[in-house]
């Protein structure tokens, strides 16, 4: 049972315009989500995060939208660039646990 | 610059094989972490060390064993390689220092081990 869900696996973005990628989770501990990227025959790296306790985080192009009464979080990035195509991981965690990770999107920028 | 170190990157065996992913980090961390990720699918999380000689299953279930002497050290090791075991297999660490501004124990990862068994 997937607790952690990333519906798209796979995005395609214009250069320059906004991608919006989703994650959807079912346990209502969660209380901390990371967002990665990974490159091929690479470790994923991290992105940004938020809590709980907060809707919206920003870092650069890049924002994290939480919506803790649909079990929603969205990461935003804007302007979209070439360098941002990868696979984007989700992944949650209740307080003191280990995290959860969604199966991935790929998002594709084309210039 | 990597903190965390995984070799091989990539390994290439036949079925029978012992084999050793190795896992080092320079951060200092306590915990540490092995996933395994088959491609388009979620990162799975097969075991875990919360410090020395500390170890526990994720929630995968894993034919693999792993061992904690060292704080920086986390190997992972398979007595007899099956080609089921082909996957890349994605080592990950942290620390009271690896807190970002959210206040999560943010996971640092190495560049990873491919392994192919035939």
């Amino acid at each position: 049972d997937q607790q952690v869900k990333q519906n798209s696996p796979s995005l395609s973005v214009q250069e320059g315009r906004i991608s919006i990628l989703n994650c959807d989770y079912t346990n209502s501990m969660f209380d901390y989500f990371l967002w990665y990227k990974k490159y091929p025959a690479e470790g994923p790296t991290f992105l940004i995060s938020i809590s709980s306790i907060k809707d919206k985080n920003e870092d650069g192009r890049f924002t994290v939208f939480l919506n803790k009464s649909a079990k929603h979080l969205s990461l935003h990035i804007v302007p979209s660039q070439p360098g941002d195509s990868a696979v984007y991981f989700c992944a949650a965690s209740a307080r003191g646990q280990n995290f959860v990770f969604g199966p991935g999107t790929r998002l594709s920028v084309l210039p | 610059e990597a903190d965390i170190y995984q070799t091989p990157r990539y390994l290439v065996i036949g079925t029978g094989k012992k084999i050793t992913l190795e896992c080092s980090q320079t951060m200092g961390h306590d915990k540490m972490y092995w996933y395994q990720q088959d491609p388009g699918m979620e990162l799975h999380l097969i075991h875990y060390s919360y410090g020395v000689n500390s170890t526990e299953k994720g929630d995968l279930s894993s034919e693999s064993t792993v061992s904690r002497i060292r704080t920086e050290h986390f190997p992972l090791t398979l007595e007899s390689a099956r080609p089921s075991h082909t996957s890349q297999y994605l080592c990950a660490s942290s620390g009271a220092t690896a807190r970002d501004s959210s206040g999560a124990n943010v996971l640092t990862f190495g560049a990873g081990s491919r392994l192919t068994v035939l």
